[in-house]
């Protein structure tokens, strides 16, 4: 079935640092990806997605390139801050066109980050 | 605000009770989805309704059930509870039942003591 790997955290960087967490998935099709992040007692956001292989997605200085060679979709930034305290989720939607699948989303295990000033 | 809401926000209750989640999708999306999100498990797929018919299921005990009304509000049943089934419950809400993206609620806390 579908699978998620981020990679272990806690990551703790200081205000202006370059971040990078890592993601790479399993899956069978062709599906689309995504990254979520949850603010302390908020439910998941959408931060960005990318839905074929080759993608970018990017928002708010965040981006991450779907790489379908190495069944990756690392998020990147240049420069946190203070207020990127949150934890990252990595997710998947399966390609499939039939079966049981459909919209359902499959996460990794969550990267809680935290920025000092 | 993602304008999708849970009721109630923190909910606890004993083992080998029944509680009842609810969940209100956005206006106009038809697609409901259950997560539940535990330390040892992580975030898991429970069910997916769309229009009133269950779509898809993923990891769902025998013991939880959900069901969505015809003004497309869902609810999510526990039933015997364990101490296991604390927990995080997000209900989740999209215009299809497939590829539009999904707006998360807040999540309902469930501590079974």
């Amino acid at each position: 079935g579908d699978s998620v790997t981020q990679m272990e955290g806690p990551v703790t960087l200081s205000e202006e640092a370059f971040l990078t967490i890592n993601c790479t998935y399993t899956a069978t099709g062709y599906p689309s990806l995504f990254w979520y992040v949850q603010y302390p007692g908020e439910g998941l956001q959408l931060l960005l997605k990318a839905t074929k292989a080759d993608d970018k997605g990017s928002n708010k200085g965040f981006e991450a390139t779907y790489r379908k060679e190495t069944t990756s979709f690392h998020l990147e930034k240049g420069s946190v801050q203070v207020s990127d305290s949150a934890v990252y989720f990595c997710a998947l939607r399966g390609g499939n066109a039939g079966g049981t699948s459909y919209g359902k989303l499959t996460f990794g295990q969550g990267t809680i980050l935290t920025v000092h000033p | 605000d993602s304008g999708v809401t849970q009721t109630p926000k923190h909910l606890i209750t004993a083992t080998g009770q029944r509680v009842t989640l609810r969940c209100s999708p956005r206006s106009g999306d038809l697609s409901v989805y259950w997560y539940q999100q535990s330390l040892d498990q992580g975030l898991q797929f429970l069910i997916q309704y769309y229009n009133g018919e269950e779509r898809a299921k993923g990891n769902i005990l025998e013991r939880f059930s959900a069901q969505q009304f015809p003004d497309l509000h869902s609810e999510l049943n526990l039933s015997s509870l364990e101490l296991g089934d604390s927990a995080l419950y997000f209900c989740a809400s999209s215009v299809g039942g497939r590829r539009e993206e999904q707006f998360f609620g807040p999540g309902t806390r469930l501590t079974v003591l």
